[in-house]
């Protein structure tokens, strides 16, 4: 059973550029989370798709917006990239009961660096 | 905004010492604690989660601790090993969330041979 894939593995891109990251997530779950990990910090939550839609939202600006496909993997995009941006980007996955004990399997993550 | 911290930021102990550290979350709105080991360069694992007060969780030498009227969950680790290694993250998750984590910022262990 493969687990929570992302790709890609790291990315690098400069300032004022968008770029998408994408989640798959484990067999059998069918939400999926976003967080952000920024150097030294734990991870924030972004956001948070359930049968295509935004469930949930994190203090995130709208430069950040996503997407969850019929087969439940998902996207992130960032526009108008700032230095600030760069960070691991973690997926998590989760059956969509939507309840604070669902147990959250995370990927490896994206590493973004934004020059 | 919630706060979860973790104490300490990182410890560094002998093979075969016990351990053990500290996350304190809010006490209001508690619905759930989670408890996740990551290891360099691979993904979150996780441990335990955690709803009632003074639940107490274990998975073979590392087990959790519940205070939620407090606001607090320790875990220990019963004989580390270098395999033990990891940052350990607890994380918050309130009655209204549907599954948002509030991470704290990891204990970094580090068990030496």
């Amino acid at each position: 059973d493969a687990g929570v894939t992302q790709s890609p593995t790291h990315l690098i891109k400069t300032r004022g550029q968008q770029v998408t990251l994408r989640c798959s997530p484990k067999s059998g779950h069918d939400t999926v989370s976003w967080y952000q990990q920024a150097l030294g910090q734990g991870p924030q939550f972004i956001f948070q798709y359930y049968e295509e839609e935004e469930r949930q939202r994190g203090n995130f600006p709208d430069r950040f917006s996503g997407h969850q496909f019929p087969n439940y993997s998902s996207e992130l995009n960032v526009n108008a990239l700032l230095l600030g941006d760069s960070a691991l980007y973690l997926c998590a996955s989760s059956l969509g009961t939507g309840v604070a004990t669902d147990t959250q399997y995370f990927g490896p993550g994206t590493r973004l660096t934004v020059l | 905004i919630l706060n979860v911290e973790q104490s300490p930021q990182s410890l560094h102990v002998q093979e075969g010492d016990s351990t053990n550290f500290t996350c304190s979350f809010p006490s209001s709105n508690f619905y759930a604690l989670h408890w996740y080991r990551w290891e360099t360069a691979k993904s979150p694992e996780a441990l335990f989660v955690m709803t009632l007060n003074g639940d107490e969780k274990k998975k073979g030498r590392i087990s959790a601790t519940l205070n939620t009227k407090e606001g607090y969950s320790y875990l220990y680790i019963k004989g580390s090993q270098p395999e033990d290694s990891a940052t350990y993250l607890c994380a918050f998750s309130g009655g209204t969330s549907y599954g948002k984590l509030t991470f704290g910022q990891g204990t970094i262990l580090t068990v030496h041979p």
